[in-house]
Parts: structure tokens; C-alpha cells; sequence
């Protein structure tokens, strides 16, 4: 099993560009969520989702769009990026956070940076 | 309001020395902690998790310690070794129960 996968490691993007950062999943977990991470700082949840369809907003949503058209997917989408949001993103999955164990399985990050 | 945090942001040991990383979190209700190791460049590695009708809960090398009088939780890591070095989150689960809240982590250094 490849685990949680993160399309692409890294991008440059000027202001204003939109992108598209895609988490693959092959568990077959039902939540997947996106995070930031900046420097000092613990992972902020952005959005996430409980089931193919759904999408909920966490912590730090604006600014981004989610969606999660089949299972094992869940992408992130800056419409309009800005030099706040040069950071690292990390997707993660998990079976269920009502089971006894809800451990999160993340991905390797994405680095991304706003000029 | 839910909130998690670490006592220090950085911890300096000896090899084989046993390390302790601290942990306070604010919702009183909260039911569920992780704690998570993130090494250079690379996601965050779940390491133990406890509930909290659990006080105590081990793993290979790693203890987790949870009072819920004082709302802190710790992790112990037995004979620190070099490869232990990184930051560790403790993170707890959100009111809704669907996410984990992390803290801003504790980097810690180990050197032989």
C-alpha cells in the first residue's frame, strides 16, 4: 500500500494564480482532511471530509475550496492565491474518529510557496 | 475553547537519557489525546494514543501520562536515541469528535 500520497512535493506560484493539490488515498478510509503547517506553528485544519461527497470546514478554511468526488481522493483548491498562504500541506485519512483508535495517517506534505 | 499546547518548544538530551515532553490541553471534556513524531521533512507519525478514562498507556520505549485534574498529558521516551529526534505534537479530538487539534510541538534533540 502507498498510504497517503500528496501531488505535487512543491510549487512557486505568483499572486493570484490558482492551483489544484491532490491527496490520494489507499486504505479505503472514510475521513480525509487537509492541514497547514508554518513555521513554529502545530498543524491548522483547514477542511475536511467524513465520506466521499462531503466536505465540512475546519480552522483556517478561507481562502481554499475542497472537494471529494471519489473516496480515496480529496483535493485543495486556492482560487486566488495570496503570500499568506506559503506554507506546507498535509492530507491525512483516517477509518473513523469515533473508533477507539483514530489515528491519522499523513501524507509527505506539499510545499508551497506564494511570491 | 479547545486549544492544545506544549510546555516547552525545545528539548535538548543525551542519548540514553529518558526524555519527558509535556502537554497541556483547555477543553475539560475532551475524551481522546495522540501524540504524533514529525521528522525532518516528512508528515507527522502517529506514536501512542490514550483515552481518558485511561491514566497511563505504553508503547515499545514510550509511556503517555494523562491528568485530567490538572488537563495535562506527557510522553516519556525511554533511552532517547538519536533517531527519536523531532518534533512531537500532542493533539486532541475537536468537540464535534470528527478532527484532532494539534499543539505547536516540542522539538527534541538528542545527541550521542
Amino acid at each position: 500500500n502507498a498510504g497517503v500520497t500528496q501531488t505535487p512535493k512543491f510549487r512557486v506560484l505568483k499572486t493570484g494564480q490558482s492551483m489544484t493539490l491532490l491527496c490520494a488515498q489507499d486504505m479505503n478510509h472514510e475521513y480525509m482532511y487537509w492541514y497547514r503547517q508554518d513555521p513554529g506553528m502545530g498543524l491548522r485544519l483547514i477542511h475536511y471530509s467524513v465520506g466521499e461527497g462531503t466536505t465540512a470546514k475546519g480552522e483556517v478554511p478561507d481562502g481554499y475550496n475542497v472537494s471529494r468526488l471519489k473516496k480515496q481522493n480529496f483535493l485543495l483548491g486556492l482560487e486566488s492565491a495570496a503570500p499568506s498562504q506559503t506554507s506546507v500541506y498535509f492530507c491525512a485519512s483516517s477509518r473513523n474518529p469515533n473508533r477507539d483508535r483514530d489515528e491519522q495517517y499523513f501524507g509527505p506534505g506539499t510545499r508551497l510557496t506564494v511570491t | 475553547g479547545e486549544s492544545v499546547g506544549l510546555h516547552l518548544p525545545t528539548l535538548s538530551v543525551q542519548e540514553g537519557d529518558n526524555s519527558i515532553i509535556n502537554c497541556a490541553y483547555s477543553n475539560s471534556a475532551s475524551d481522546y489525546f495522540i501524540w504524533y513524531k514529525q521528522e525532518s521533512g516528512k508528515g507527522p507519525q502517529f506514536i501512542i494514543d490514550i483515552r481518558s478514562n485511561m491514566d497511563k498507556r505504553q508503547g515499545q520505549r514510550v509511556t503517555v501520562l494523562l491528568n485530567k485534574t490538572v488537563k495535562h498529558l506527557s510522553l516519556q521516551i525511554a533511552a532517547t536515541q538519536p533517531g527519536d529526534s523531532a518534533v512531537y505534537f500532542c493533539a486532541e479530538k475537536n468537540q464535534a469528535g470528527t478532527a484532532l487539534i494539534f499543539g505547536k510541538g516540542t522539538t527534541l534533540s538528542v545527541s550521542s
